[in-house]
């Protein structure tokens, strides 16, 4: 079936150290993909977005790539701040689809 | 725009009881999803609907569950009777159709329920 499979958390960082979440997905057809981010207390808001291979979505330095040949969308950002602690899910949605379909979120914890 | 828009933000009741959450998604959103985020099993798709039909409701866990979507602009997610297992926070989410897989959905901020 339709599924997305992201890294377990939690992942504790220092302020400044580069992040890399990983996500891989299993989808028939050519899904977009994305990543929410859920702060503290608060729903889930989308991150950035990438609609076809090869894609790049990008927002608040964060980045992730749609590599169609090894199916993932892993998440990076350079430089982690204490403000990007929160939890983190890749989803993907599929052509034609109405859902939203979740991984089971990263748990990040950026100490100052 | 407001956003989507969840009542109440907390609720606290007793096993047993009804409990009734709210949702008002985006002005002019079509497609509007219940979900269920716990600990133990983090963020379930209970029910969605498009264009007030419910299109699946294959997560919803039993029949003490029920969801309605009366008009474009507000739906609900009923509970009778409610048992401590159901203890989560319930998210309500709305997005475009139309735009297909390229929509995003947009989150309320959840309404935290416990049954004790």
């Amino acid at each position: 079936g339709n599924s997305v499979t992201q890294m377990e958390g939690p992942v504790t960082l220092s302020e400044e150290a580069f992040l890399t979440i990983n996500c891989t997905y299993t989808a028939t057809g050519y899904p977009s993909l994305f990543w929410y981010v859920q702060y503290p207390g608060e729903g889930l808001q989308l991150l950035l977005k990438a609609t076809k291979a090869d894609d790049k979505g990008s927002n608040k330095g964060f980045e992730a790539t749609y590599r169609k040949e090894t199916t993932s969308f892993h998440l990076e950002k350079g430089s982690v701040q204490v403000s990007d602690s929160a939890v983190y899910f890749c989803a993907l949605k599929l052509s034609g689809g109405f859902k939203t379909i979740f991984g089971a979120g990263t748990r990040l914890f950026v100490k100052a | 725009d407001a956003g989507v828009i969840q009542s109440p933000r907390h609720e606290v009741t007793e096993m047993g009881q009804e409990v009734t959450l709210r949702c008002k998604p985006i002005s002019g959103h079509n497609s509007l999803f219940w979900y269920r985020q716990t600990m133990m099993r983090g963020l379930e798709l209970l029910i969605y609907f498009n264009n007030n039909v419910p299109i699946d409701d294959s997560g919803m866990p039993e029949d003490r569950f029920s969801a309605k979507m009366p008009n474009a602009s507000f739906s609900t997610l009923k509970i009778q009777p409610s048992e401590p297992r159901d203890s989560a926070v319930y998210f309500c989410a709305s997005s475009l159709a139309g735009q297909g897989q390229r929509a995003e959905a947009f989150f309320g901020q959840g309404t935290r329920l416990t049954v004790v």
